[in-house]
């Protein structure tokens, strides 16, 4: 089973921040989040990962609470095409193991 | 161009008859896996394969199998056990982490339909 919940649908008008929370109250010391979206019918795309601290690439930002129990994904400037289904998920960072996947967040971008 | 390619991107089988969906990956990464989503649902694992010549079940492997004979391929096999194999079928691959964080990269996937 999956180890986070995130709330099933958001909307976020185009060129605002969304802001996707995620928790993950029963997260271990190894593992990291990670974060990826789906676009209909394609292959989900990989977003961005952390352990404990904050983390920001070209696409999005990760801020972690301090317990590590939460963590929220900032998208800083929505657009239409950043419509699709977000995936927060909790995986060890040694070896191999699978992401497990929930049912993720549908973020509707609306202009 | 480096990635992970999976072919076809559509599939239809008749009911009945075995179906073996490819998945090549040139990023030289240790671990590969399949995944199965169907529609509204998350992704569901399938099989994996940490090293070559070795593989894992995972959440649904029933009516699936797999081989891993190539570091960079990882065909599944979609048996007529399989009582419903009309899904999306995701592969992804990674790299062995050794205690950091990596992240897997997926396929476009193979829409399978049975008739």
């Amino acid at each position: 089973d999956a180890k986070t919940t995130q709330p099933p649908s958001m909307d976020c008008a185009e060129g605002r921040a969304a802001n996707l929370p995620c928790n993950h109250s029963t997260i271990s010391g190894n593992e990291y989040v990670y974060w990826y979206r789906q676009i209909h019918s394609q292959g989900p795309q990989y977003i961005i990962h952390g352990l404990k601290n904050n983390e920001t690439n070209e696409m999005a930002s990760l801020i972690i609470t301090e317990d590590r129990k939460s963590s929220t994904l900032i998208l800083p400037h929505a657009t239409l095409r950043d419509t699709a289904v977000y995936y927060c998920i909790v995986r060890v960072g040694s070896g191999n193991t699978p992401l497990v996947f929930g049912k993720g967040t549908r973020l509707s971008v609306i202009a | 161009d480096g990635g992970i390619t999976q072919s076809p991107k559509y599939l239809f089988r008749k009911e009945g008859q075995n179906v073996t969906l490819s998945c090549e990956q040139n990023l030289n990464h240790d671990a590969m896996y399949w995944y199965r989503q169907d529609p509204g649902q998350g992704l569901r694992l399938i099989y994996y394969s940490q090293i070559v010549n070795d593989f894992q079940k995972g959440d649904i492997a029933e009516g699936y199998s797999v081989s891993r004979e190539k570091k960079e391929s990882f065909p599944l096999t979609v048996t007529s056990a399989q009582k419903n194999p009309t899904a999306f079928y995701l592969c992804a691959s990674s790299i062995n982490g050794q205690g950091m964080g990596t992240e897997a990269f997926f396929g476009q996937g193979t829409r399978l339909t049975v008739v």
